[in-house]
């Protein structure tokens, strides 16, 4: 499959401060990426979907000017968590989008995960 | 809207064949994938079914019917690494934004 990497593996920061977090498609060109958070034991939550080039595009009850995500080129989309609160605590995890003709074993429309990012707020 | 069905969670035990089930209701149809995710890790790629059928990937099979909104993740001789979380998920209508069930959590025990 393809891989997707994600920078911090996990982090650990106090209350009030931001953490940015780097999403990487390093097989292909991925003009659509996306931002999950997933709380112990509970199912994938769609924060938003970040694409390249232009605004992300929020889901219901997820605050753009908390979570802001920037989409600058193909390969990269990076999520940074503002004024970050015990309650952000959680497992925040990209993906990417496979274009049409991304060759190989890469199946199109396929996501494909980047390995997470555990954030700790103290 | 999107409403994914899949049971909470299954044993089986290893060496033997589990089919985990997941039924949906979606307007659109853009395909339906199975995916893996091991507890403190990110979901992995299983297999992808956009038209009806089954498709075998060595030990993993999945199956779909869309006229039932319906499929089925075959998993083959168990091991018990394959203890994780299953997930299936479909497109929500006309898009590719992803919406997942809530994940089947298999135990394999010996």
């Amino acid at each position: 499959g393809a891989v997707v990497s994600q920078h911090p593996s996990w982090v650990i920061c106090k209350s009030g401060t931001s953490v940015k977090i780097e999403c990487r498609s390093l097989d292909f060109q991925a003009t659509t990426m996306f931002w999950y958070r997933q709380f112990p034991k509970q199912s994938l939550m769609l924060m938003a979907t970040s694409n390249e080039g232009s605004k992300a595009t929020y889901e219901q009850g997820v605050e753009k000017d908390k979570f802001l995500i920037n989409h600058a080129s193909l390969t990269l989309s990076t999520l940074t968590v503002t004024s970050a609160h015990p309650e952000d605590s959680s497992f925040y995890i990209c993906s990417a989008r496979a274009p049409p003709g991304a060759g190989g074993p890469i199946i199109t429309d396929t996501q494909y995960f980047g390995p997470g990012t555990r954030l700790t707020v103290l | 809207g999107q409403n994914i069905d899949q049971p909470t969670e299954m044993t089986a035990t290893e060496g033997a064949i589990v089919q985990i089930n997941c039924t949906y209701q979606t307007s659109g149809f853009n395909g339906l994938f199975w995916y893996q995710q091991h507890a403190g890790e990110a979901p992995t790629f299983l297999s992808y079914n956009v038209l009806d059928g089954l498709e075998e990937k060595g030990r993993f099979s999945s199956f779909l019917s869309r006229s039932k909104g319906y499929s089925y993740l075959l998993l083959k001789e168990l091991q018990m690494k394959d203890s994780a979380s299953y997930l299936c998920a479909v497109h929500r209508g006309g898009s590719y934004i992803p919406t997942f069930g809530r994940g089947t959590s298999l135990i394999v025990h010996p």
